[in-house]
């Protein structure tokens, strides 16, 4: 397909362990942004990738929070030691400018921390 | 910060009525602004966009409003059908600061009776 792919769809976790989300992002999108969406909320900014340049991360709300991304391709959102505040659907999104324009969101992975 | 939770604004209209949803933004700073249609256990579907240097501008079937005055935004659906029932977003961007950066409101809930 030739949307946004993102892995797993559902993720239940144990207080403590360490999970990590996946994004594909659609085939030459330079850019590349993580949102989390609690229930019933709009999207909270996490973090942003464009091409090259060192990531936005203003969006992070603690250092358990972490992100990769290999050049244009994969991202990784990291969390360690979860919280059940964690627990969200979080959203990646893919974008061919750096700009917002044309972001195309993948469906999510809903995790669970229990 | 927004903590509205489950309960999100409404707006129920029949199927061929205008619909107009409504959208205060925080940020005098912000120059770019774009709805998302949500429907449930998907990504948000970018619907359609506006820069800070309009006041309006038209899409099909869908038509933003934006009033910098008040800090305002609206989305207007001509002709509501049934498959617009979801949850609607407005999302605003500094592009001085962040491209990457979108603030999300808390959302809309837009049902279309048959």
């Amino acid at each position: 397909g030739a949307g946004v792919s993102q892995s797993p769809s559902n993720k239940v976790t144990e207080k403590g362990k360490d999970v990590e989300l996946r994004c594909d992002p659609i085939s030459g999108h330079t850019a590349l942004y993580w949102y989390r969406q609690r229930l019933g909320q709009g999207l909270e900014f996490l973090i942003y990738f464009q091409g090259n340049s060192a990531p936005d991360k203003s969006g992070l709300p603690s250092d358990r929070f972490s992100a990769e991304r290999t050049g244009e391709s994969v991202s990784t959102l990291t969390i360690q030691r979860t919280q059940q505040e964690d627990s969200a659907v979080y959203l990646c999104a893919s974008s061919p400018r750096p700009d917002n324009t044309e972001a195309f969101f993948g469906q999510g992975t809903r995790l669970t921390v229990v | 910060g927004e903590s509205v939770g489950l309960h999100l604004p409404t707006l129920s209209v029949q199927e061929g009525d205008n619909s107009i949803i409504n959208c205060a933004y925080s940020n005098s700073a912000s120059d770019y602004f774009i709805w998302y249609k949500q429907e449930s256990g998907k990504g948000p579907q970018f619907i359609i966009d506006i820069r800070s240097n309009m006041d309006k501008r038209q899409g099909q079937r869908v038509t933003v409003l934006l009033n910098k005055t008040v800090k305002h935004l609206s989305l207007q659906i001509a002709a509501t059908q049934p498959g617009d029932s979801a949850v609607y977003f407005c999302a605003e961007n500094n592009r001085g600061t962040s491209y990457g950066k979108l603030t999300f409101g808390q959302g809309t809930i837009l049902t279309v009776h048959p």
